[in-house]
């Protein structure tokens, strides 16, 4: 079965990056995009941008264009979200989900809390 | 970027009702649309994609509907455990984006 797999709880500090895994099993890792998607506390979905797992080439929402970069491991099916220059607005959890035949976000990861604070 | 605007942001209905909530695209995004529920501490869950089509497992009771700017999704008859919040995300274009929510809660 389809499984997304994201690493732990992360606190950091105003200014600090963060990265963040998502491990992918269960299906053909090339095959489908992965996306990055936030949500602050009490707050509605954002996207943050793709990463197309076969060659690695991304696209990122334009506001955050300038702090973040998405990697991909295939030897491992990892997928990595490094935000950076982080700030208190930054504070969310951070899911990664699977693109379907199209982009809707068909499996999500289970999700990662990252806290800003000084 | 295509701004997704729900209604209504909050309903509470009971057990056995018809539940309608609606989805308004700024521009026309063809039947480039889906629905997610979310439960408290949970990650968004797929129920519909491209307007109509059900995501597999998901209880037939759910159904979608619309195109162009107009979209719904539908509840047929609430049960317990679609207490939830629901939100629509366009994917005619990127940047993809998402509907503010509309909890159903009791």
């Amino acid at each position: 079965q389809v499984q997304l797999v994201q690493s732990g709880a992360e606190v950091k500090k105003p200014g600090a990056s963060v990265k963040v895994s998502c491990k992918a099993s269960g299906y053909t890792f090339s095959n489908y995009y992965i996306h990055w998607v936030r949500q602050a506390p009490g707050q509605g979905l954002e996207w943050m941008g793709i990463i197309i797992p076969s060659g690695g080439s991304t696209t990122y929402a334009q506001m955050f264009q300038d702090r973040v970069t998405m990697t991909r491991d295939t030897s491992t099916t990892t997928v990595y979200m490094e935000l950076s220059s982080l700030r208190s607005e930054d504070t969310a959890v951070y899911y990664c989900a699977k693109g379907g035949s199209s982009s809707w976000l068909d499996f999500w990861g289970q999700g990662t809390l990252v806290s800003v604070s000084s | 970027d295509i701004q997704l605007t729900q209604s209504p942001s909050f309903l509470s209905p009971s057990v056995g009702d018809r539940v309608t909530i609606t989805c308004r695209a700024s521009q026309g995004i063809s039947s480039y649309l889906a629905w997610y529920q979310q439960k408290p501490g949970k990650a968004p869950k797929l129920l519909i994609y491209t307007t109509s089509t059900l995501q597999s497992g998901v209880p037939s009771r759910f159904s979608g509907s619309g195109s162009g700017t107009e979209f719904t999704l539908t509840i047929s008859s609430l049960q317990p455990e679609d207490f939830a919040t629901y939100y629509c995300q366009q994917f005619n274009s990127y940047p993809l984006t998402f509907g503010g929510g509309t909890t159903v809660e009791i």
